[in-house]
């Protein structure tokens, strides 16, 4: 079975600061795919980045950044000049072979201004 | 042109009706799926098509059925609707290549509201 957990139901930063919420995991999959999504308030749900655990390169989108560290299967998302749009909630998730996207239970980010 | 789209946006109705929700990709994707998100944001799969073919079936009541008349459409019917039933439904699609995997991309959602 797979299994996300987000230890950090909410977290907040200052606009313009660096946040990094976190992520474990488990699997039995030696081949496997990570993932961040975004949910703002439009309920829609954006994926933000991607990481392929075979490769040892954190991925990096413009201002997001992850630690990946497969040993620990820790996967952290670190945001970085935060925005006022970055306010939203934010899902771990994973992938394994065939398997279905499991999700973790999510993390409330704030921007104050 | 959007990619996934689930028809209606919002759905209101009283218990014991019975309702549909549609889904549409336009991106070529094999796989589509049904996820259910709670009054707690927690996101469960429901179902999973691919090609047609139900793949997924997790632990639903039967009163949910989905449908897949082809690859580009799948849509899900609930009977005797119950408040429990409330929450927000997600449809999404995915396609593997000899790429890797990148991820779903996800409707816009349809809030089922029972009263």
């Amino acid at each position: 079975a797979q299994t996300v957990t987000q230890s950090q139901p909410e977290m907040s930063v200052q606009e313009a600061e660096t946040v990094t919420l976190s992520c474990t995991y488990d699997t039995s999959e030696s081949d496997y795919y990570l993932f961040w999504y975004k949910q703002p308030p439009s309920r829609q749900m954006i994926l933000v980045i991607r990481q392929e655990a075979y490769k040892q390169q954190n991925a990096t989108e413009n201002r997001f950044s992850v630690n990946f560290q497969k040993a620990a299967k820790s996967f952290s998302l670190k945001i970085s000049d935060s925005q006022l749009g970055d306010a939203a909630m934010y899902f771990c998730a994973l992938q394994g072979g065939s398997e279905k996207l499991v999700f973790g239970k999510g993390t409330k980010l704030t921007v104050n201004p | 042109d959007t990619a996934v789209s689930q028809t209606p946006k919002y759905l209101v109705t009283q218990m014991g009706n019975d309702k549909s929700i549609k889904c549409e990709q336009n991106l070529g994707h094999d796989t589509m799926y049904w996820y259910k998100q709670d009054s707690k944001k927690f996101l469960k799969i429901m179902f999973s098509y691919n090609n047609k073919e139900l793949i997924i079936n997790e632990t639903v009541p039967n009163r949910f059925s989905p449908k897949s008349p082809d690859k580009a459409h799948l849509n899900l019917h609930i009977n005797s609707l119950e408040l429990g039933d409330s929450a927000v439904y997600f449809c999404a699609s995915s396609q593997v290549s000899h790429l890797g995997i990148y991820g779903y991309t996800f409707g816009s959602g349809t809030r089922l509201t029972v009263v």
